[in-house]
């Protein structure tokens, strides 16, 4: 199983383009989130997933917005990049059982200019 | 909502134990603590979680006070790898599926 694959791994996007942050995952696991992590900061929820076609809202959603249409992919879609939006972004994924148990991937690092 | 309470910063000689606190007064009956741990900027990675007994694995064992109101992650011969940033997690509220992370404990352990 290669677990919580995020890509890319790096990426510098001018102010207003807009990119989407690709999440899969193989564990068949049907709760996802991703969040972001500033530097020198903990994580915040950005949005997250309880299966396929449900999605809501984290801490932070405002700029961001994510589909779930598949099991394995939850895309995260930044829509005009704003410098605030520079941080380290995680997906995770965990088991409807025990949602608190969580896998995470090895993160995405975005540079808005 | 619920949420949980760490101390900035701790440091912990080589292989003595390293005793790392969490508060967590507003959880709800029956949700349980989940400890992760976060080395550099690699994603965070599942420790242990409990929800009224003490809890042992093979990376550490968690003490959960019999009000609930705080546990306490021990890692029981601390070794320069277990410097990290650790987090204890609580759901925020029941009917919801959020777990907000917060700042966590920076756990240095010294030579």
């Amino acid at each position: 199983n290669a677990g919580v694959t995020q890509t890319p791994k790096f990426q510098v996007l001018k102010t207003g383009q807009s990119m989407t942050l690709q999440c899969a995952q193989d564990m068949n696991h049907e709760y996802m989130s991703w969040y972001r992590q500033d530097p020198g900061m903990g994580l915040r929820l950005i949005h997250y997933s309880v299966g396929a076609g449900i999605t809501d809202q984290g801490e932070v959603p405002n700029g961001y917005n994510v589909s779930r249409s598949t099991t394995e992919d939850f895309p995260l879609r930044l829509l005009s990049a704003a410098p605030s939006q520079t941080s380290v972004y995680f997906c995770a994924s965990s088991y409807s059982g025990d949602r608190g148990k969580a896998f995470f991937g090895q993160g995405t690092r975005l540079t808005v200019v | 909502d619920a949420k949980t309470t760490q101390p900035t910063s701790m440091d912990c000689a080589e292989g003595r134990a390293a005793n790392l606190p969490c508060n967590h007064s507003t959880i709800s009956g029956n949700e349980y603590v989940y400890w992760y741990r976060q080395i550099h900027s690699q994603g965070p990675q599942y420790i242990i979680h409990g929800l009224k007994n003490n809890e042992t694995n093979e990376m550490a064992s968690l003490i959960i006070t019999e009000d609930r109101k705080s546990s306490t992650l021990i890692l029981p011969h601390a070794t320069l790898r277990d410097t990290a940033v650790y987090y204890c997690i609580v759901r925020v509220a029941k009917g919801t599926y959020k777990y907000i992370f917060g700042t966590g404990t920076r756990l240095k352990v010294l030579a």
